[in-house]
């Protein structure tokens, strides 16, 4: 159960899109659609932010985005804003019917 | 609105055992399968156990795997976790976390901090 792959950090200025990429192996990502992304704030929970690669909950913005290529999927922050300085998380479902976080990625806005 | 209140956690000893208890409600309990994460002072988030709606199926992580044990009452609409033989690297922040109709984890608690320390 090791944890899926992310940049340590990743930082864009306000407007620019970012990529934070998720990097597993055919038991995870690769396997299955059930990717799902998380954002975290300093001292709050994480939020759901993307599930099932690529879609988005209720009232979560559309500037979100997922998708998957092979072992890896990515999430991308479009017009970035001061708010989505935060911490991020990847997750998928296993093939031992467990789940595996990534070791996450703090977004900073320049 | 959902909400899930963790308690239970505090000081313990290596090799001392904690029961960490969630509080649901504001949804249907027994329709969802449950799930506990935690997060270590400043590092990742590690998914830890869950339990599916029945208690029919339950999973762990490896590294609790034969200490830890998950289970649910849905007549109280709560959720559990028996921590026994705690080691130092089982001190974290430890989340009561609800499964959504796929496979995401669509709502957290605020965590119960479980110290491990002699």
């Amino acid at each position: 159960q090791s944890a899926l792959t992310q940049p340590a950090s990743v930082s864009g200025s306000p407007g620019q899109s970012i990529t934070i990429s998720c990097t597993g192996t055919s038991s995870d990502v690769g396997g299955y659609n059930y990717v799902s992304w998380y954002q975290q704030h300093p001292g709050k929970a994480p939020k759901l932010m993307i599930y099932d690669v690529s879609n988005r909950p209720s009232g979560v913005s559309n500037r979100f985005s997922g998708s998957k290529s092979g072992n890896t999927a990515s999430l991308t922050i479009s017009g970035l804003q001061a708010e989505d300085e935060a911490d991020y998380y990847c997750s998928s479902y296993t093939s031992s019917g467990t789940y595996v976080f990534g070791t996450g990625t703090k977004v900073s806005v320049l | 609105e959902v909400q899930l209140v963790e308690s239970g956690g505090g000081l313990v000893q290596p090799g001392r055992s904690l029961r960490l208890s969630c509080a649901a409600s504001g949804f249907t309990f027994d329709d969802y399968a449950m799930h506990w994460v935690r997060q270590a002072p400043g590092k990742g988030l590690e998914w830890v156990s869950g339990i599916s709606w029945n208690s029919v199926s339950i999973v762990y992580a490896d590294s609790v795997k034969g200490r830890f044990t998950i289970s649910r009452d849905n007549a109280k609409n709560s959720l559990y976790l028996q921590m026994n033989s705690l080691r130092t690297e089982d001190m974290a922040l430890y989340y009561c976390v609800k499964r959504g109709p796929n496979r995401e984890f669509d709502y957290w608690g605020q965590g119960t901090l479980v110290t491990v320390s002699s």
